[in-house]
Order: structure tokens, then C-alpha cells, then sequence
């Protein structure tokens, strides 16, 4: 079946401006995350979907920083006035579930470099 | 704060030898999981070992856990040039109101050379 997918692939922007990223779980999967990713570091968390409701946003770096999810289903990140701290690569990711001591795979998509100039 | 540390940062080996990476983390742990990554883009998952186990197999891979010293190792052996890629750590933890969090660490990027 179709994984995770992501959109746009990659985005330039300037400084500024105010950028959508758009997330596309694997049907089903009830947990959508959103990590950052900067140049040669490791996955920095963001925020986490369970349904239609974020109960960790922890990791929204200020509040230029917002998501949301409707239906269950696709997830928007959207970043306002982009600053270039802001660029780097933005991946999301979906797993059957999110709660509960048992643990699900998360599944990774290509995630989305971001550019601001 | 980063609760995994992979090391070496970097690893350069002949295929054939077999990789070893290592991770550290700080608090307590549900599960650890290996996540590969190629070219900067989406990552994949490679194996999960829970709390409770001390060693797991997955084909070529091999990974162990001391909880002890909050560390975790993952061997690659008879490596080929298609292993070359970041490979990072990430530990399962609860960070309350029923929600878990997996938190990655910077990644040990290897070069298998042919």
C-alpha cells in the first residue's frame, strides 16, 4: 500500500513569509508525528498527532509553529514568518497507534527540505 | 536535551568487515529502536528492542542492550557499499498524559568503501 507522503518535496521561501507543509499518513494509522531535521543532526520532535488531537506539542519550537489535523488524516505544518533557523528538512511520520506501552513502527516519509532565504 | 548519543559520529570501513555503532541515553526506556537514513530524507526502521530484552537479530543486524549503563550497540556484519547511510538511535519514553515520545539521537553516519 502507499506510505507516508509529503508535500512539497523540497521549498524555498523568503524571510518572512509564512510556509504550509503538508503531511499524507499511511491510511489508517491513527499517530502522525512531525520531527525537524537540520543540516547533518539528528531528528529534533515537533509535535504528535493521536486522531485529530495533539496531546504532546512540546517540541513546537515558538509559537511561529502551529500543525493540525483533520479527519483523522492529513496534517498541516504550517510555520509563520520564516526566519533561516528555519530551514532544514521536515519529516513526518504515521504508526497504527501512539498510546500504550506497546509500541508501533513508525513510518517515515521523505519529508520536505525547506529553504528560507 | 538529546536522550541518544550515538558514537562514533562517523565510521569508514572495507565491505566484508562488520560496523559497530553505539548509543547512550539518559533516562528510563520503554523500547530503543534503529532507524537507517539515506541521502538526508526519510528514515527506515531497522529493529526495536524492548526494555526487557538484551540482545535481537534481524538478518545481517544484530543489536544489544544494557540498561545498566543505558547503552545499546548495533553490529552490522559482512557489510556491503548498500549499508553506506546514517544510522541513528531513537529511545521510546512516556512523557505523560498517555503519550510517548521517541526521541532521536545526531547518528552515526557509515561509509562501507567497495
Amino acid at each position: 500500500g502507499a506510505g507516508v507522503s509529503q508535500s512539497p518535496s523540497n521549498k524555498v521561501t523568503e524571510k518572512g513569509k509564512d510556509v504550509e507543509l503538508r503531511c499524507d499518513p499511511i491510511s489508517g494509522h491513527t499517530a502522525l508525528y512531525w520531527y525537524r531535521q537540520s543540516l547533518g543532526q539528528g531528528l529534533e520532535f515537533l509535535i504528535y498527532f493521536q486522531g485529530n488531537s495533539a496531546p504532546d506539542k512540546s517540541g513546537l519550537p515558538s509559537d511561529r509553529f502551529s500543525a493540525e489535523r483533520t479527519g483523522g488524516s492529513v496534517s498541516t505544518l504550517t510555520i509563520q514568518r520564516t526566519q533561516q533557523e528555519d530551514s532544514a528538512v521536515y519529516l513526518c511520520a504515521s504508526s497504527l497507534n501512539g498510546g500504550g506501552a506497546t509500541n508501533y513502527e513508525q513510518y517515515f516519509g521523505p519529508g520536505t527540505r525547506l529553504t528560507v532565504t | 536535551s538529546q536522550q541518544g548519543e550515538e558514537d562514533p559520529q562517523a565510521l569508514s570501513i572495507q565491505e566484508g568487515e562488520n560496523a559497530t555503532m553505539n548509543c547512550s541515553y539518559k533516562t528510563s526506556i520503554n523500547n530503543l529502536q534503529w532507524y537507517r537514513q539515506n541521502s538526508g530524507r526519510g528514515l527506515v526502521h531497522l529493529i526495536l528492542i524492548r526494555s526487557n530484552e538484551r540482545e535481537k537479530h534481524s538478518g545481517r543486524l544484530r543489536v544489544t542492550l544494557d540498561t545498566s549503563k543505558k547503552s545499546s550497540s548495533l553490529l552490522i556484519t559482512a557489510s556491503r557499499a548498500a549499508d553506506t547511510a546514517s544510522y541513528f538511535c531513537a529511545t521510546r519514553t512516556y512523557s505523560g498524559a498517555g503519550s510517548y515520545q521517541l526521541t532521536f539521537g545526531k547518528g552515526t553516519k557509515l561509509s562501507v568503501i567497495p
